[in-house]
């Protein structure tokens, strides 16, 4: 079966522009899940879907970060308008009902500037 | 709350050589523990994992045990190869029924021939 893809696999920006992370689940994986990795410091939680439902958000760090999975398929983070300490690597990960059944994507690498 | 505690890398070994990557953690109840490793350009792949106090996870020549009385889970190998070469991340996912992950901070292993 495909993996858990993401897109762009690098992105750079400009302190206040805007950007559109993308990730594509395991096809049938309902659990899609966000994390990220700042520089030398932890993977941290953002934020977990149940098909179009956001289970968890308690990771998000602030209301310039808005995640959407329209239809339970896809899912989209975007960061509006984009700090410099928002520069790292996105994680998606997606699992069919099983916690330890997690897949991770490659990771979107975001660098602002 | 729940965290993760790793030795600092990174770790530089020759061919052969034995392993050992330490991993603390602070959490409540019986948590899972995990061992994740992200190749270069790739994503997180999880390695092993242990559920219960005293559980060996073992995966591809690596080991770790649950240790509940120390709260660790370091993860070791008796001699490793250049393609170990990554980054490993220890995280655990508290019992309290929820499936997000909290890592450490992860822990870069560079082999050399």
């Amino acid at each position: 079966e495909a993996g858990v893809t993401q897109f762009p696999s690098h992105s750079v920006i400009e302190k206040g522009q805007t950007v559109t992370l993308r990730c594509d689940p395991i096809s049938g994986h309902d659990n899609l899940y966000w994390y990220r990795r700042v520089m030398g410091k932890e993977i941290k939680f953002l934020l977990h879907f149940v098909k179009e439902s956001k289970q968890d958000e308690s990771g998000m760090p602030n209301n310039r970060f808005l995640a959407e999975r329209t239809g339970g398929t896809y899912s989209t983070l975007k960061v509006q308008p984009a700090e410099l300490e928002d520069s790292g690597v996105y994680f998606c990960a997606s699992s069919r009902d099983d916690y330890y059944g997690y897949t991770f994507g490659s990771g979107t690498r975001l660098t602002v500037v | 709350g729940n965290s993760v505690t790793q030795m600092e890398g990174p770790v530089t070994l020759s061919e052969e050589a034995f392993l050992t990557i330490n991993c603390t953690y602070t959490a409540t109840g019986y948590p899972s523990l995990f061992w994740y490793v992200q190749y270069p350009g790739e994503g997180l792949q999880l390695l092993l994992k242990a559920t219960k106090a005293d559980d060996k996870g073992s995966n591809k020549g690596f080991e770790a045990t649950y240790r509940k009385e120390t709260t660790s889970f370091h993860l070791e190998k008796g001699s490793v190869q250049v393609s170990d070469s990554a980054v490993y991340f220890c995280a655990l996912r508290a019992d309290s029924g929820y499936s997000t992950l909290t890592f450490g901070k992860g822990t870069m292993l560079l082999v050399s021939p």
